[in-house]
């Protein structure tokens, strides 16, 4: 049992360019997560997600993109890399709603430059 | 606006000591209350989750509270250990038309001293 993992831990991006965060969680999670942890500030919802084919945006979902076509898997998209997304990325997941626990990845440090 | 402010910013103790970081929230309207602990270069693992109705909560040597009147929580570490140095981070859900809305303070990071 792996919890939730994400790939890769680290990743430099030059502006303009793309690329695809993964995450994957092998707890038969229904409820998926994306945020954003910019350094000395609290974290931030991008996209989630309550079960596969559905997803909903968060607080700053701008410059970024979710699908969601299995239970394990959750990627993030990002089209055009801008320096403001510089930032430490975490995939969380939970059995269901806001009242249960929610089990975070390791994170993906990105720097875009 | 909905807002998570946690004290201090930071805090230094010795090991063995005891210490209580705050949480005061301005989110509306309330569905539940989250502590984390946040190791460096690592995510958030949860502490406690606590609802309207749940005024303590206990896990081992970290106990939170609720004052949902007066918007205020506060997590008491007992015994601290020089494992509890990390960020603590007190997180507030509002449900808004069935969407789930979180909002997350900055954290309050704890150093423990031999």
């Amino acid at each position: 049992n792996a919890g939730v993992t994400q790939t890769p831990k680290f990743r430099i991006l030059k502006i303009g360019q793309s690329m695809t965060l993964q995450c994957a969680q092998d707890m038969n999670h229904n409820y998926m997560y994306w945020y954003r942890q910019d350094p000395g500030m609290g974290l931030k919802l991008i996209y989630y997600s309550v079960g596969a084919g559905i997803t909903d945006k968060g607080e700053v979902p701008n410059g970024y993109n979710v699908s969601r076509s299995t239970t394990e898997d959750f990627p993030l998209r990002l089209e055009l890399a801008a320096p403001s997304q510089t930032s430490v990325y975490f995939c969380a997941s939970s059995l269901s709603g806001t009242s249960y626990e929610q089990y975070f990845g390791p994170g993906t440090r990105l720097t875009v430059t | 606006k909905n807002q998570v402010e946690q004290s201090p910013q930071s805090l230094i103790i010795l090991e063995g000591k005891n210490c209580t970081l705050q949480c005061n929230y301005t989110v509306s309207p309330f569905s539940n209350l989250r502590w984390y602990k946040q190791d460096t270069g690592r995510g958030p693992v949860s502490l406690t989750i606590m609802t309207f109705s749940e005024n303590t909560k206990s896990n081992g040597r970290y106990t939170a509270t609720l004052d949902a009147d007066t918007k205020q929580s506060s997590l008491h570490i007992t015994a601290s250990q020089l494992s509890d140095s990390a960020s603590y981070i007190c997180v507030v859900s509002q449900l808004a038309g069935g969407s789930y809305i979180p909002t997350f303070g900055r954290g309050t990071s704890l150093i423990v001293h031999p």
